[in-house]
């Protein structure tokens, strides 16, 4: 069974820093791109940043320059390293398995950790 | 890259069938046939029901079906239920290495 734990969520000043982590289990983690796709509080989906499985990175403008995607196919785990946080910043991140390729379709989700950006 | 059209809200009785568009650009949905569908009940993730426009995954009934037209992709649930009630939301691959997102759209089931 495809599980995803995204961990990491929490409370933060703007201008501060926050670390994401996504533990993948139940399938082949080395040979899927991944992605991170967010939800601001009773809106829409978002998608944040995407990486291959060779290790290639896609960031929406929106994060670009601010935030950092990355993987450890050793732990199974992915990352999102996200510094100079904003307001708009706040929303629920979930990690997905890309269906096949980098980022088109996505189908698997994890339940999501929330991050808050606010003084 | 702006988000997607899509209705606020739909909604239909039982046993009807209903339709949600999704509306893009010349540089997504009128240009890639890599449209997507997702179902998303409160306070879960997201659930995909149809990818490149028209292919379900195994294990999403036969009731959701997708189709595009030029710029306008739509997803079409019929015999409707009352556990669709739900948002569902279509992306669509982008030019500049993008993924694009729609607004969403609530259907309540009468």
């Amino acid at each position: 069974e495809v599980q995803l734990l995204e961990s990491g969520g929490g409370l933060v000043r703007p201008g501060g820093s926050l670390r994401l982590s996504c533990a993948a289990s139940g399938f082949t983690f080395s040979s899927s791109g991944m992605s991170w796709v967010r939800q601001s509080p009773g809106k829409g989906l978002e998608w944040v940043s995407a990486i291959s499985n060779s290790g290639s990175t896609y960031y929406a403008d929106s994060v670009k320059g601010r935030f950092t995607i990355s993987r450890d196919n050793s732990k199974n785990t992915l990352y999102l390293q996200m510094n100079s946080l904003r307001a708009e910043d706040t929303a629920i991140y979930y990690c997905a398995k890309a269906l096949r390729g980098i980022f088109i379709t996505f189908d698997y989700w994890g339940q999501g950790t929330l991050v808050t950006v606010s003084s | 890259q702006s988000a997607l059209t899509q209705p606020a809200s739909v909604s239909g009785s039982p046993g009807q069938s209903i339709t949600i568009s999704c509306t893009g650009t010349s540089s997504d949905v009128g240009v890639y046939d890599y449209v997507s569908w997702y179902q998303q009940r409160p306070g879960k993730a997201p659930k995909l029901l149809i990818y490149d426009v028209s292919n379900r995954p195994s294990g999403v009934s036969n009731r959701f079906s997708g189709s595009k037209s030029g710029d306008t992709a739509s997803l079409t649930i019929s015999g409707l239920q009352a556990e669709d009630e739900a948002d569902y939301y279509c992306s669509s691959y982008a030019s500049s290495i993008t993924l694009v997102f729609g607004g969403g759209t609530k259907l309540t089931v009468l």
